[in-house]
């Protein structure tokens, strides 16, 4: 079945250091991947998505491309800032949009 | 301001004590869905519904009911809280297949619940 899998952290980093979190898929035909945010005491954030292969996603300086042939989708910002601290959830949908998967979540902490 | 709501956010119960946790989306979407997170296995599904009178099942459906009789409501109930039913839930909703964004989540606050 479909399913994803994502580094485990907590992962912790100085402040402009840069940032990848891996995350790898498991679907059936082409399904859209996404990375979600989960800030201290809030829901999801959808931050980014990616619906085909080579397609890439960006919002917030935060970049993943969606990788089919090694069926990837890490996600890399270029330097961290403390405000970045949250969990991260990599996602993945089907192409009918019923049912969605999500990683185990990678907790990030930036240091100053 | 467009946003899905649980009520409650916080709650302590016993073991078979039948309760109901609510959701509700301003947002007109059609699908909604139901989410608990638990320490290292991220969010698993529990329900899902593409439309009002349509829920189908998630991942972990065991335990808990779903009715969709209205667009924007969308409660959770358990019927016998039992301990492994504590846990942080999610409400989620998303838009209609038309509208290009179907695979586009907005997320409730959470509902964190212990049952003893």
């Amino acid at each position: 079945g479909d399913s994803v899998t994502q580094m485990e952290g907590p992962v912790t980093l100085s402040e402009e250091a840069f940032l990848t979190i891996n995350c790898t898929y498991t679907a059936t035909g082409y399904p859209s991947l996404f990375w979600y945010v989960q800030y201290p005491g809030e829901g999801l954030q959808l931050l980014l998505k990616a619906t085909k292969a080579d397609d890439k996603g960006s919002n917030k300086g935060f970049e993943a491309t969606y990788r089919k042939e090694t069926t990837s989708f890490h996600l890399e910002k270029g330097s961290v800032q403390v405000s970045d601290s949250a969990v991260f959830f990599c996602a993945l949908c089907p192409y009918n949009f019923n049912k969605f998967y999500f990683g185990s979540g990678t907790k990030l902490n930036v240091k100053p | 301001e467009a946003q899905v709501t649980q009520n409650p956010r916080y709650l302590i119960t016993v073991t078979g004590k039948k309760l109901t946790v609510t959701c509700s989306q301003n947002m007109n979407h059609e699908y909604m869905s139901w989410y608990r997170q638990d320490p290292g296995l991220g969010l698993r599904q529990i329900y899902y519904s593409m439309n009002v009178e349509v829920t189908d099942k998630g991942d972990v459906p065991e335990g808990y009911k779903v009715s969709r009789k209205e667009k924007r409501n969308f409660p959770l109930i358990l019927e016998s809280p039992s301990p492994n039913q504590t846990s942080l839930y999610f409400c989620a909703s998303a838009p209609s297949r038309e509208s290009g964004r179907a695979d586009e989540q907005y997320f409730g606050p959470g509902t964190r619940l212990t049952v003893t």
